[in-house]
């Protein structure tokens, strides 16, 4: 139980065009999901806190109109990285909540490359 | 905010060794406290976790122990493995985020290599 999907798992797109990043839960519904973003040999980085039906919580640094998070259903976040720029090229990995303890399940990661 | 440091970054061990990986955190408030195994390119696996409620907690050959007056907790790998290598991230929950969920902050990692 308590598997999280992500798609595409890998993404190489040209410098100013749109990425949407879909994370579900498969087995469970996730009340929260937060998304990372990893750098290559650095921590995971939480970029912000979707909770469904309500507007996402973003942390310092993290431009919101940017990086468009939108958590519809119980199952679904996504998140869209518009305009990208090769700077955005990173590990993007989601998790979900699902009983409101703590414990965190993840996504297996979408790789994005911006040229 | 919470922040959680996290040592040593690297760590090789000679196979069957134990392997240890240490942790502290700022905020008093924080009460859970997962590790978290990630090969290269794939996602975080929970490998064990902790509550405050407990001092430590055992998974065969893991295991991890909390301090919650120095605000430190501990990895522990015995017999270590080759299959073992990977980076450990240990993490504390950091506040409430809304609708009865926790925020994680994340130690910088650490890359343990076991030496067949």
């Amino acid at each position: 139980g308590a598997v999280v999907s992500q798609h595409p798992s890998r993404v190489i797109c040209k410098s100013g065009t749109s990425v949407k990043i879909e994370c579900r839960s498969l087995d469970f519904q996730a009340t929260t999901m937060f998304w990372y973003r990893q750098f290559p040999k650095k921590s995971l980085m939480l970029m912000a806190t979707s909770n469904e039906g309500s507007k996402a919580t973003y942390e310092q640094g993290v431009e919101k109109d940017k990086f468009l998070i939108n958590h519809a259903s119980l199952t679904l976040s996504t998140l869209t990285v518009t305009s990208a720029h090769p700077e955005d090229s990173s590990f993007y990995i989601c998790s979900a909540d699902s009983d409101r303890m703590g414990e965190q399940f993840f996504g297996p990661g979408t790789r994005l490359t911006v040229l | 905010g919470e922040n959680v440091e996290q040592h040593p970054s690297t760590l090789s061990v000679q196979e069957g060794d134990s392997a240890v990986i240490k942790c502290t955190y700022s905020d008093s408030a924080s009460n859970y406290f997962p590790w978290y195994k990630q090969e290269l390119g794939k996602r975080p696996q929970l490998i064990i976790d902790i509550r405050s409620n407990v001092g430590e907690k055992k998974d065969q050959r893991i295991a991890v122990t909390l301090n919650k007056t120095a605000k430190h907790f501990s990895l522990h790998i015995t017999e270590t493995q080759p299959e073992d290598s990977a980076v450990y991230f240990c993490a504390a929950s950091s506040g409430y985020s809304g609708a009865g969920s926790y925020q994680l902050t994340f130690g910088k990692g650490t890359k343990l290599s076991v030496i067949p």
